[in-house]
């Protein structure tokens, strides 16, 4: 079945580049997503990658896919303390249900 | 900004009781859907609708139901209660167009005692 994997935590130092990563096994994946959760809310897309790209960037987020690989990552640049939140990565593969299957999330901690 | 709204935020109640959830989108998507997400564990969809009239269970079975009577509310209901049923329920909806970003209302804690 599909699965996708994400490192439970990750500490960076406030103005520093986080890098948060995520593999997937469903090689007929069409999007990847990456979601912020803050304390008590529900998720609020970031951004997202088609899976004929390799990187997008916005403002202060890039994101790299490796297809080869089947892995996706996140980097913040100049990590804030209002980015202290979980982030999720995310998969819509190409048939079955029309939900998105999701990673268990990342912690990001920011230290001042 | 996505609209999309969830009530209540918070709720507990006692066992047996019937519960609805409430989730309403004033962008007109078509597409619907419930994930369960339990503390600290990823969401997993239980939940999804394709517009009115149309509803399809997830990948993790649940005893919830739903129903899409208007394009923009897709509420859940719990007939009966149980602790187990204890989680954050979250809403999301989507344009019909195929691979448009899901967008979530803020969740409902529910907890049931």
């Amino acid at each position: 079945g599909e699965d996708v994997e994400q490192s439970l935590f990750l500490s960076v130092r406030e103005g520093d580049s986080s890098v948060i990563n995520c593999t997937y096994t469903d090689s007929s994946s069409t999007y990847l997503y990456w979601y912020k959760q803050e304390p008590g809310a529900g998720l609020q897309l970031l951004t997202y990658i088609f899976s004929n790209m390799d990187m997008k960037q916005d403002q202060r987020l890039t994101v790299l896919l490796n297809k080869k690989d089947k892995h996706l990552s996140l980097r913040i640049a100049d990590t804030q303390t209002g980015d202290s939140a979980i982030y999720f990565c995310a998969e819509r593969s190409g048939g079955g249900a029309d939900g998105l299957t999701f990673g268990k999330g990342t912690h990001l901690i920011i230290q001042p | 900004e996505a609209d999309i709204y969830q009530t209540p935020r918070y709720l507990v109640i006692g066992t047996g009781k019937k519960i609805t959830l409430e989730c309403s989108q004033t962008m007109g998507h078509d597409k619907m859907y419930w994930y369960q997400q339990d503390p600290g564990m990823e969401l997993h969809l239980i939940h999804y609708s394709y517009g009115v009239n149309s509803t399809e269970k997830g990948d993790l079975s649940s005893e919830s139901t739903v129903s899409r009577i208007r394009t923009e509310h897709f509420p859940l209901t719990l007939e009966s209660a149980r602790p187990s049923h204890t989680s954050q329920y979250l809403c999301a909806s989507s344009d019909h167009t195929d691979n448009q970003p899901q967008h979530f209302g803020d969740g409902t804690r529910l907890s049931i005692l």
